[in-house]
């Protein structure tokens, strides 16, 4: 059965403070890993990952994908209040981009 | 510009009556999807359009239907709704690099 598990479930930090979540997957078909944040609202995408090794940044935020290990990670550095969201990571499986979530890491960044 | 547009944004039903949710897309992308979401819970897919293909997933109950009359609209038919179909619905659309999502309808089940 495919699965994504991400880790840890809910996190607490304070304005500043770099953080690190972490997505693993088993799945057949891999086509490409995704990260997206959801506040009270529908998720927002952050990146696409397909290939290994290579770092994807956009600001603050970076990503890179290990196809080896079968996992990812999402860094966040000096981390501010509006950072503060869920973090959903999703493996796209199969012909159709089929998408299969994690249970999502609950961040919240205290000032 | 919205260019996935999901109408109502919040739905309140009775139990048991039937509802219809929609969603429109400017994207002309040829895959569309619908995932409830439930409270603290990642998305769950229910069904997906690859063009007129209808796929369902082998979970969805029978009483989640849907239509796509043409590539822009997609429709979710609850045919019964009870309370635990309380949920937040969101329709996606994809190309081949990234998934986008409307902004959701939020389904109240009274």
């Amino acid at each position: 059965e495919d699965k994504v598990v991400q880790s840890p479930l809910s996190l607490v930090v304070h304005e500043g403070d770099t953080v690190t979540l972490n997505c693993s997957y088993e799945v057949t078909n891999f086509r490409s890993l995704l990260w997206y944040k959801q506040e009270k609202k529908a998720p927002t995408f952050l990146f696409m990952l397909t290939s290994s090794g290579i770092e994807k940044k956009s600001g603050r935020l970076s990503s890179i994908l290990d196809k080896k290990e079968l996992f990812s990670i999402l860094n966040i550095t000096a981390t501010q209040t509006g950072d503060s969201a869920v973090y959903l990571c999703a493996v796209e499986a199969g012909a159709t981009n089929k998408l299969i979530f994690g249970t999502g890491t609950l961040l919240a960044v205290q000032p | 510009d919205a260019m996935v547009i999901q109408n109502p944004r919040y739905q309140v039903t009775q139990f048991g009556k039937p509802v219809t949710l929609s969603c429109s897309q400017t994207l002309n992308h040829n895959v569309m999807y619908w995932y409830q979401q439930k409270s603290s819970q990642a998305p769950k897919l229910l069904f997906h359009y690859y063009d007129k293909d209808f796929n369902n997933e082998a979970d969805t109950p029978d009483n989640f239907q849907s239509r796509r009359p043409n590539t822009s609209f997609c429709f979710l038919d609850i045919r019964s709704p009870g309370l635990g179909d309380a949920a937040m619905y969101l329709c996606a659309t994809s190309r081949t690099d990234t998934q986008y999502f409307g902004p959701g309808t939020r389904l109240t089940v009274l």
